[in-house]
């Protein structure tokens, strides 16, 4: 819910405008990553996922970008809606998917 | 339909009760997993289990414990809860069979005063 959102970095945006949302990621083992997003009051809920022996994967109206030397991913929403509204979160995985290791968030704002 | 549910959705409670919040999944899933989230920190992992009968530590263990008896429910116990653990707590479940694509629950709030 709102509280989750506390000291997060927010990212505005106009209704139709191209939306990107950074995240750094620690380990350098980390061999695949995962967006989700968070709408209020739900659970996360899966976008895209990515190996690490790709640099980019697309799909409905959203891109990830792996930059692996600077430990880097972004997230790019295209033609950003209303319903694009929420917080997002990237996560790398370790040890064979037995955990996870979620960055801080993003709140993104869809302005009409 | 495919889900994840927890039990219950909101509590409020004192410090030392017991209490347990109950997870489910309906997709056969071997992995499954407990979250907490706090303002600004995200979401850190409690503790996970691959199977039944096989769980593990996640980054914050310290007053929780979890059991898999069954495949479908992985309970969260908190034996003498305090008020560090007022939080939002998620369950999450995976195939755990190269998929880690992992499904949440819709959360569970939890005060202890």
């Amino acid at each position: 819910g709102e509280s989750v959102g506390l000291h997060l970095p927010t990212l505005s945006v106009q209704e139709g405008d191209n939306s990107i949302i950074n995240c750094a990621y620690s380990n350098s083992a980390s061999d695949y990553f995962i967006w989700y997003k968070q709408e209020s009051g739900k659970g996360p809920q899966f976008i895209i996922d990515i190996r690490s022996n790709m640099d980019k994967r697309q799909g409905q109206r959203v891109t990830v970008l792996l930059n692996k030397t600077v430990k880097h991913l972004s997230l790019q929403i295209a033609a950003t809606q209303p319903g694009d509204s929420a917080v997002y979160f990237c996560a790398e995985i370790l040890e064979y998917g037995n955990k996870l290791v979620f960055g801080a968030g993003t709140i993104l704002r869809v302005k009409s | 339909e495919a889900q994840v549910t927890q039990n219950p959705r909101y509590l409020i409670t004192v410090t030392g009760k017991k209490l347990t919040v109950t997870c489910s999944q309906n997709m056969n899933h071997e992995y499954m997993s407990w979250y907490r989230q706090d303002p600004g920190l995200g979401l850190r992992q409690i503790y996970y289990s691959m199977n039944v009968e096989v769980t593990d530590k996640g980054d914050v263990p310290e007053g929780y414990k979890v059991s898999r008896k069954e495949k479908r429910n992985f309970p969260l116990i908190l034996e003498s809860p305090s008020p560090n653990q007022t939080s939002l707590y998620f369950c999450a479940s995976s195939s755990g069979t190269g998929e880690y694509e992992q499904y949440f629950g819709p959360g569970t709030r939890l005060t202890v005063t």
